[in-house]
This record gives structure tokens, sequence and C-alpha cells, in this order.
């Protein structure tokens, strides 16, 4: 039979302008998360994490934003580039080095960026 | 750093044959994982070892599926026999365990894999 694949959620942004990805994570006692980027034919690669005990985490051109309450994490990308498009994942880990360190990815959201 | 390590980056084999993938995690992480991204399933995780040692292998889909990481550098996942819906890309992924601020975990290039 046909098979039906995931149907990626899709960003699409002005080269130039700022871009917010959100992601949903399934367990409140999650205690470490990731945001990772994934470009065609390649593995994912970390972007930024963020520890349960923080709300917002900066980098370079990029900010984590967490919020326990409703257990949602953003990712938020400033001044767009081409080299940001790809797919990205938020990845959550129920207890960092305390023996469940196994990482559990969401769905991914493929970003798109428009000259 | 040449970062992990996957071979091959392509195999493409007949239902019923082994395949056996290979993974060289980076030197000094002692924690080393295995996952499969499928479209229909996005990523997932299959087995994960620490030190050497076999932790969580309650992703691994069927007996088919075995993993073994004989020494700190190197770890494998055979698939025997094959059958076309094991299909999808492997990853392998390494970590250094209890290191707070690490740069979370560090992907290899996968391997594509086409059972025929």
């Amino acid at each position: 039979g046909e098979s039906v694949g995931l149907h990626l959620p899709t960003l699409s942004v002005q080269e130039g302008d700022n871009s917010i990805i959100n992601c949903a994570y399934s367990n409140s006692a999650s205690d470490y998360f990731i945001w990772y980027k994934q470009e065609s034919g390649k593995g994912p690669q970390f972007i930024i994490d963020i520890r349960s005990n923080m709300d917002k985490r900066q980098g370079q051109r990029v900010t984590v934003l967490l919020n326990k309450t409703v257990k949602h994490l953003s990712l938020q990308i400033a001044a767009t580039q081409p080299g940001d498009s790809a797919v990205y994942f938020c990845a959550e880990i129920l207890s960092w080095g305390g023996g469940a360190d196994g990482l559990t990815f969401g769905k991914g959201t493929h970003l798109i960026i428009q000259p | 750093d040449a970062g992990v390590i996957q071979s091959p980056r392509h195999e493409v084999t007949e239902m019923g044959q082994e395949v056996t993938l290979r993974c060289k995690p980076i030197s000094g992480h002692n924690s080393l994982f295995w996952y499969r991204q499928t479209m229909m399933r996005g990523l997932e995780l299959l087995i994960y070892f620490n030190n050497n040692v076999p932790i969580d292998d309650s992703g691994m889909p069927e007996d088919r599926f075995s993993a073994k990481m004989p020494n700190a550098s190197f770890s494998t996942l055979k698939i025997q026999p094959s059958e076309p819906r094991d299909s999808a890309v492997y990853f392998c992924a390494s970590s250094r365990r209890r290191d707070r601020g690490i740069n979370g975990y560090t992907f290899g290039s996968g391997t594509r894999l086409t059972v025929v």
C-alpha cells in the first residue's frame, strides 16, 4: 500500500527576519533539552541546549526558551540566513546523567528561508 | 576532532542478507547511541551504551537487530536477516555522560540502508 510519511510543519521566513520554531515536549519530568538542526543528507547538528532549571538560554543568533508549565520549548533564530534552511528538532532527556540518557526527538519543523 | 565516524555511508543489500553498520565514537566520549530515522517514524533511539555496556535496548525493533560495543572506540549494529522495512538512515551518536554544559550529543553522518 501507499506509505504515508511524516507531514513536517513548515515555516517560511524572509531572509533577515527572525524566526521562531516551537516544540511541545512529552514528559514533564524531562531534565534536559536540546535543539538540533538537520540539513539534507547529514546527521543532526547541535544548536543549543537548556537544563530544566533554566527558562532561557542564548547563543550566537539563537535563543531557547523553556516553559515547563505548559511543556513548551521554542527556538528563536535572529536575522535568518539562507544557511539556516533545514529541519529543526527538539529533543528531551528524562534525566541527564541519571541513567536514562537516551534522547527522545520531536517530529521536526522544516524552516525555509526565502531570498 | 574527526567527529563520530560511521561506515558505510550507503548500503544496498538484498532481503535476507546480513548487514553490519559501524561506528567510531569521539575519543573520550563514554556513551554511544544508535538511532534510526525514517519518514514514517522520525528519529528513534534503538540502543545505547555507557562505558561499553548496553544500558537500554528497548528500542531495538526485533531480534533480528543486535548491537555490540567491544571497546570504547568501536560499535556495530547488525541486522540479520535484513528486510525491506529496515530501509532507513541509521545514525550513531556519542556523548560524555554526566558532563555538565557539554554540547549535547554528537551525531555521525549516518548510514543510508536500502534493502531490496
